[in-house]
């Protein structure tokens, strides 16, 4: 299994650009999890899906975020306009049946807004 | 809603010695708790993971211990190896918080040799 698969691995964009980050989970896994890791905030739940469906998107920081998952193979999310505030590390997770079972991290994506 | 406190946030030891970390959570209706290792630049990776009707479990060199009175949780690792040098999440949920994990804000171990 190639496991949870992040693209792009690194984004430097300016500040005011649209910025799309992408995660495929592990095939067959129900469950996606997107989370923001920041020195001062730690890792915080952004949004998760359930067989697609959006349950949660209450850690979404505001109107410029936005997540779908049109599949059960593709999810993106989306920042519109950046900010310099934005800047972290963007991790997708995965986890088979369950809501309490192991969440698989992909590699992540290291976003820098200028 | 949850709030999961993770103490200490670094923590030094000597190669073969044994370190803790600390977790207190505010839900009394949480019930999965588990510890997530990120090494510097990768992913975290879930290491141990305990359930409220245990009181401990282990795993190698790796044991995890669950208070529910006192509502918190604690991470053992023996015999330290450099290896063992990473930032440490402790997490808690519970199934009607439909999974969302909440983390500690880590802990830093560093295993010197």
């Amino acid at each position: 299994d190639a496991g949870v698969i992040q693209s792009p691995r690194h984004e430097v964009t300016e500040m005011g650009q649209e910025v799309t980050l992408r995660c495929k989970p592990i095939s067959g896994h129900d469950y996606l999890f997107w989370y923001r890791q920041t020195m001062m905030r730690g890792l915080e739940l952004l949004i998760y899906f359930n067989n697609n469906v959006p349950i949660d998107d209450s850690g979404m920081p505001e109107d410029r975020f936005s997540a779908k998952m049109p599949n059960a193979s593709f999810s993106t999310l989306k920042i519109q306009p950046s900010e310099p505030r934005d800047s972290a590390v963007y991790f997708c997770a995965s986890s088979a049946r369950s809501v309490v079972e192991t969440q698989y991290f992909g590699p992540g994506t290291r976003l820098l807004v200028l | 809603g949850e709030n999961v406190e993770q103490h200490p946030s670094t923590l030094s030891v000597q190669e073969g010695d044994s370190a803790v970390i600390k977790c207190t959570y505010s839900d009394s209706a949480s019930n999965y708790f588990p510890w997530y290792k990120q090494e510097l630049g990768k992913r975290p990776q879930l290491i141990i993971d305990i359930r409220s009707n245990v009181g401990e479990k282990k795993d190698q060199r790796i044991a995890v211990t669950l208070n529910k009175t006192a509502k918190h949780f604690s991470l053992h690792i023996t015999e330290t190896q450099p290896e063992d040098s990473a930032v440490y999440f402790c997490a808690a949920t519970h199934y009607n918080q439909g999974g969302k994990l909440i983390f500690g804000q880590g802990t830093e171990l560093s295993v010197k040799p």
